[in-house]
This record gives C-alpha cells, structure tokens and sequence, in this order.
C-alpha cells in the first residue's frame, strides 16, 4: 500500500495525559498537513510542512500541540496535556504539488 | 467565519437518481476546487476537482459545475449508487502566501442512496 498512513488509528486517553501521533506520507511528497476533525464538521488546517521545515500554523494550534517532520520523512504530532475538547479525528494529508492533497485514514482521539 | 457554505446538510436520492451538492464561497482568491468522499472511519479521498477558468468538468459519473460570478459550485452525481453513501465535502484553496495550499472544506454533505 503506498498510500498515507497514520499510527496509531484509535487513541483513548485520560485528561491531562500527552499523545503522540505519527503519520507516514506517500513516499515522494515533499508536502504534508495536518488537519483536525471534530463530528459533523468538514476537517480544519492545523499545520504545513515543506521537506522538514513547518512554513505555517493555524491559529487552532495551541502552546500545547507541536509537530515535527525530521529529515522531511515521517510527521509526529504530539498534544501535550490533553482536554476534552482535544477529541477529534486528526487527519495527515501529503502532495508533491500545490494541491491535490491525498489523506490518511486519520487517527481518532478520545480523551476523557 | 465560514468561507465555504454547503448545502444540503442531507440528502437522499433512489438509485440511479441524480444527486445535486451545492457550495457558495466568500473569497475571490480561491483557484481550486476539490471535492472530497468520506465513508465512516476513513480519511477524505480525492473525488474530481476544478479550477476557475472551466465551468464544467466530468469523470465518470461525476460532474462539477462551477459559476465563477457567483462564486458557486455544485457536484453532480448521476446514476448514483447505494455504494455512493457517504459524506461528500466541499472544498477550496489558494496560495496562503505563508508556503501553504491549505483546503478550506465545508460542512459536509451526507449522501444515502437507497435502492
């Protein structure tokens, strides 16, 4: 399969606990993003990386989650003191153009 | 502020009916328009997609029509199948002019074909 893929796909955890999200683009993009989505919703932008470095965030990106993208490979996203309001479907995206975007199957946080 | 407004919320369409999703959006600097599929537990996969400078594009049966003075566009899919239920989004795109293509999507559309 050499499509985008996202680890693990179903995250439980406790208010105040970190997690770590990691997601492995298709291997000849140099683009990813990460997107949140909450139920109902259309998924919102969090985050863009070009190679390794991170060009732009979203305002939706709090002091409390980070992402990285060493040697321009894999992407970790790491929430830091989780909340209710954290538990969403955060979806990776990769492209190796401007646009068409091709998604992950997204990993689904619950934090109770 | 809500940049791509979608419409309906939900629809259901007999099998091999045509069912019509409609988006409007505010910002004149979009230049593409995807539409993205999404069944329960997966990520959004790629359906068709348009610029601009073309008001109609098909694939398959799949159509986009897009009205640029009114800043709407519609998917189109015919014949549709009870293998076409799922959520269907709106998006659009532009250079952010921070480095990024960033989809703006809308609300999402929840399709159920019934035989």
């Amino acid at each position: 399969d050499t499509g985008v893929s996202q680890d693990p796909r179903h995250k439980i955890t406790k208010r105040g606990q970190n997690v770590t999200f990691r997601c492995d683009p298709i291997s000849e993009h140099n683009r990813l993003y990460w997107y949140r989505q909450t139920l109902g919703q259309g998924p919102e932008f969090l985050t863009y990386f070009q190679n390794e470095a991170q060009l732009e965030k979203s305002r939706l990106l709090s002091d409390r989650f980070s992402a990285e993208r060493p040697k321009g490979s894999f992407s970790t996203l790491e929430i830091q003191r989780t909340e209710q309001g954290d538990s969403a479907m955060y979806l990776c995206a990769s492209t190796s153009r401007e646009n068409e975007q091709f998604f992950g199957p997204g990993t689904r946080l619950t934090v109770l | 502020q809500q940049q791509v407004k979608q419409s309906p919320q939900s629809l259901i369409v007999q099998k091999g009916g045509i069912s019509i999703i409609n988006c409007a959006y505010e910002n004149t600097a979009f230049d593409y328009f995807p539409w993205y599929q999404q069944f329960p537990g997966k990520g959004p996969a790629l359906l068709i997609a348009i610029r601009p400078d073309v008001s109609e594009k098909k694939e398959g049966r799949f159509t986009i029509s897009f009205n640029k003075s009114a800043k709407q566009f519609s998917l189109h899919i015919m014949d549709s199948q009870p293998g076409d239920s799922a959520t269907y989004f709106c998006a659009a795109t532009h250079y952010s002019g921070a480095g990024s293509y960033q989809l703006t999507f809308g609300k999402g559309t929840k399709l159920s074909v019934i035989p």
